[in-house]
């Protein structure tokens, strides 16, 4: 089946220890976004790809990365994780430019900071 | 600038009955309007979506929403809960063809037996 996938599931790092999360699809869309979820709240949009361009948003801190090495895989790097890090990101992708626009998640990758 | 809200952070029923999860959003003009659920640990699945074609638009599960253009409201309906509809649900608003999906607070479905 067709999917986005994120790896690990559960991931444990240490304060300032640089981590990086992955994300891959198969559904061949162009646009690939990371968002950060904190307990109980909405996603919050950390950043998007529009095939190679990149897209931060005005809030997101600079300790937050991305790499699209291809349209397939797209990668969250948190250089200096602080324990305000912890959350689940998630990975979603979507194909603007058709009718239907809605974004596919992946499970998540929860991210434990110690 | 677009926004969504949902009323109500917690939401309980009895199973069997009734559901209604309420989402206004605010634009100028109609956006796409979403329902997504999520369990937990787990990542977010679309419900159903609104994309301007029937205003009643009929999702997976059993629920079904009716935008409301007069009321900008989308809100989310079940007739009869089940036990496996304890969740959290988002609302969400996308301009069209547009990249930002804007997600409301969520309302966490409790289903009592």
């Amino acid at each position: 089946d067709a999917m986005v996938i994120q790896n690990p599931r559960y991931q444990v790092t240490q304060f300032g220890k640089p981590v990086t999360l992955s994300c891959s699809q198969t559904l061949n869309h162009n646009v690939m976004y990371w968002y950060q979820q904190k307990s109980s709240q909405a996603p919050k949009l950390l950043f998007h790809y529009y095939d190679k361009d990149f897209n931060n948003e005005a809030d997101t801190p600079d300790n937050f990365q991305s790499r699209r090495p291809n349209t397939s895989f797209c990668f969250l790097d948190i250089r200096s994780p602080g324990l305000g890090d912890a959350a689940m990101y998630l990975c979603a992708t979507s194909r603007v430019g058709e009718g239907n626009t809605e974004a596919f998640f992946g499970q998540g990758t929860r991210l434990t900071v110690v | 600038a677009q926004s969504v809200t949902q009323l109500g952070s917690h939401v309980s029923v009895s199973e069997g009955a009734l559901v209604l999860l309420r989402c206004n959003y605010s634009s100028s003009v109609p956006p796409y309007l979403f329902w997504y659920v999520q369990y937990p640990n787990q990542g977010l699945q679309l419900l159903l979506k609104y994309t301007s074609a029937a205003t009643l638009v009929k999702g997976i599960n059993g629920f079904e929403a009716e935008f409301k253009k007069s009321e900008t409201s989308f809100h989310l309906t079940k007739p009869s809960a089940h036990m496996s509809d304890a969740a959290e649900y988002f609302c969400a608003a996308q301009r069209g063809g547009g990249f930002k999906t804007i997600f409301g607070a969520g309302t966490r479905l409790f289903v009592k037996a």
